[in-house]
């Protein structure tokens, strides 16, 4: 079954505002990962969290980790239209990464 | 700096006929391989992932079948596709620390 599971399905937001998903799993995780995709186009990694870390940012991008809530949050500040995508948690343990069914991100000029 | 590709990038086939997708790296020996299916709105399904040359694991039974025969090269193979075959088929290799990265994907419509 899938490890992630990600909330809301879909956010829809103006540009400028910020946008928050989130990622709950339900075992022990060795990392976590954040991944963008296109509209018919591959994932590209965006992030990688480790279990003993709680926060990470990366450009507009920050990554925060609740081992204790196995749960993840993805914060894309001052959005922008090319942020239209759908994002996806993975998780990692051991060799095994699974990843969830994404968040739909659109966001309107 | 690593690349990935694969091909055909859309693919549309009768139902009962042959598949061959090919993936293949630049940039990195000896990568770990991996085939995944995407369905339309739902995440990705890990269907196989290769540590070498020859050495193939499957993740699901399936219709589909998989092979490296060269190191930076994997093929998914069908002898005859379901309707139920239809999807968006990733490629992607990983780093130590587990990061993937994606090839462009396969769109293939089965008829």
């Amino acid at each position: 079954s899938q490890q992630g599971e990600e909330d809301p399905q879909a956010l829809s937001i103006q540009e400028g505002e910020n946008a928050t998903m989130n990622c709950s799993y339900k075992t022990s995780i060795n990392n976590l990962q954040w991944y963008r995709q296109n509209s018919g186009r591959g994932l590209v990694h965006l992030i990688l969290i480790r279990s003993n870390e709680r926060e990470k940012h990366s450009g507009r991008l920050r990554v925060t980790l609740d081992t204790s809530k196995k749960s993840s949050s993805l914060l894309i500040t001052a959005s922008r239209a090319a942020d239209t995508a759908s994002y996806f948690c993975a998780t990692v343990l051991y060799s095994t990464l699974t990843f969830g069914k994404g968040t739909m991100l659109l966001v309107s000029p | 700096s690593q690349t990935i590709h694969q091909w055909p990038a859309t693919l549309v086939q009768p139902v009962g006929s042959p598949l061959s997708l090919e993936c293949t790296v630049e940039g990195t020996s000896n990568p770990n391989l991996y085939w995944y299916r995407q369905a339309a709105g739902r995440g990705l399904q890990l269907l196989f992932y290769s540590v070498g040359i020859g050495q193939i694991s499957s993740e699901v039974p399936q219709n589909l079948s998989a092979s490296r025969p060269q190191d930076r090269q994997f093929i998914l193979s069908s002898k005859k596709l379901l309707l139920s075959d239809s999807g968006f088929y990733l490629c992607a290799w990983r780093t130590v620390s587990y990061e993937q990265y994606f090839g462009p994907g396969t769109r293939l419509t089965v008829t």
